[in-house]
């Protein structure tokens, strides 16, 4: 498919921890995003990178969430130490440049923390 | 970062229009309204964007006021497929590419 894909669908993780979160954006595109989705709640942002260049980091929530595109291409957003208040949806989007271009989002990981 | 005001749910019938209303108050000369959707258990999905003319594609219209200070998503004959969660979202200079979404409006379809 020509999506964003990202792995795995669903994580189950028990207290404390590690856990890697996959994305793969779609060919060529630029930009690179992270975001974060409690239950009921909109996306909240994480992270950018544009290429392999982590511009934004500013909406990660502790030094225990950590994000790489070390080639410009797949990413992984990596949380050390999870805890309960870490289960949500995390989604990857990616796009073809800054500003007023289209995200296309994947579908998500739902990571739950027990 | 930016925020636009929605109401938390609208309802319609099936093959009527649907008229989504977004205000965003504090937008400034350069800022884009982006409109998204999200299906269940899908990610957001781009519906549409503009900044002063009213603006047209195959998925809806978006009617941007006057003043820029709200603006309408309107579905021309809603379906099943459209019921999701609509997020209207105020994209400037400020913000880079980054996207803030609210808790936006749950739009419920009935057959």
């Amino acid at each position: 498919g020509a999506g964003v894909s990202q792995s795995p669908r669903y994580k189950v993780a028990k207290r404390g921890q590690d856990v890697a979160l996959r994305c793969d954006p779609i060919s060529g595109h630029v930009s690179l995003f992270w975001y974060q989705q409690a239950l009921g709640q909109g996306p909240e942002f994480l992270t950018y990178f544009q290429n392999e260049a982590q511009l934004d980091k500013s909406g990660l929530p502790s030094d225990r969430f950590f994000a790489e595109r070390p080639e410009g291409s797949v990413s992984t957003l990596k949380i050390q130490r999870t805890q309960q208040e870490d289960s949500a949806v995390y989604l990857c989007a990616s796009s073809l440049g800054r500003g007023h271009t289209e995200a296309f989002f994947g579908q998500g990981t739902r990571l739950t923390v027990v | 970062d930016a925020k636009t005001t929605q109401p938390n749910s609208m309802e319609s019938n099936e093959e009527e229009p649907v008229h989504l209303p977004c205000n965003h108050s504090t937008i400034s000369g350069t800022d884009y309204i982006h409109w998204y959707r999200q299906l269940p258990s899908q990610g957001p999905e781009y519906v549409i964007h503009g900044l002063t003319s009213n603006v047209n594609n195959r998925m809806a219209s978006l009617a941007i006021a006057e003043d820029r200070k709200s603006s309408t998503l309107i579905l021309h004959r809603a379906t099943l497929r459209d019921a999701a969660v609509y997020y209207c979202i105020q994209l400037g200079e400020t913000s880079g590419s980054r996207l803030t979404f609210g808790e936006g409006t749950q739009l419920t379809v009935n057959p």
